[in-house]
């Protein structure tokens, strides 16, 4: 089983509406990742979160990591077509900086 | 961010030859990754790539499978051999541990290898 769960699977969204994605670990994180990857190609990093209750925010995607360290979210705000792809949460579950990997989620978004 | 690049972009191999994947970051970095993402899948880590000595392997990676250099601080190469159409994915380059003290983790634009 992945040691971290991704959801949804996927998503479509219509342009201009809001979406959100989850990753929740069993364990307390070191590290929290997000990035995104176009089909077939290499990933971009989005964000990285190391403290209990931090948030950050670029442009119109923003992400949190809950207190306990063991769940993020990111939430994008006014999709755009330039908003799909593969979303990928990566994270430290242990102290060795090797990072796991999500299953990752697809975002279609609609014109 | 650091500017990584990987060459070559994509190859097309016959089964059982053997294809290097060169990695090139424009930073000093003190650790080095290679992750494979199969079709339709995550990434899965393949080895850490250490300056001056063997690599570390994931379980089940080897070295006679996946051999890896790392002369320096900014260079990398991970040979995929006697290759198979099961070794049909994309190979991507990782960095992470900058000299200038940030700690994000970076990945390469990735090699799409086919075997056939």
């Amino acid at each position: 089983s992945q040691e971290l769960e991704q959801s949804p699977q996927s998503l479509i969204v219509q342009e201009g509406k809001n979406l959100t994605i989850n990753c929740t670990s069993s364990k307390t994180l070191y590290g929290l990742y997000w990035y995104k990857q176009k089909y077939g190609e290499g990933l971009i990093f989005l964000m990285m979160l190391q403290k209990g209750g931090e948030e950050k925010s670029h442009e119109k995607i923003t992400a949190k990591l809950d207190e306990k360290k063991q769940q993020s979210s990111l939430h994008i705000t006014a999709s755009q077509p330039s908003h799909a792809g593969i979303y990928l949460c990566g994270a430290d579950i242990i102290d060795d900086y090797k990072l796991s990997f999500g299953a990752g989620t697809t975002v279609t978004v609609r014109a | 961010s650091a500017v990584i690049s990987q060459k070559p972009s994509r190859d097309i191999c016959q089964r059982g030859t053997s294809l290097t994947i060169q990695c090139q970051v424009d930073s000093q970095v003190t650790m080095m990754f290679w992750y494979r993402q199969q079709p339709g899948q995550s990434l899965t880590l393949i080895a850490t790539a250490n300056q001056g000595s063997e690599a570390t392997y994931e379980s089940g990676f080897v070295i006679d499978k996946f051999p890896i250099s790392r002369p320096n601080l900014t260079f990398s190469t991970l040979t995929v051999s006697n290759m198979s159409p099961e070794d049909s994915s994309i190979y991507l380059c990782s960095v992470r541990g900058f000299l200038e003290g940030y700690n994000e983790q970076f990945f390469g634009p990735g090699t799409r290898l086919t075997v056939l």
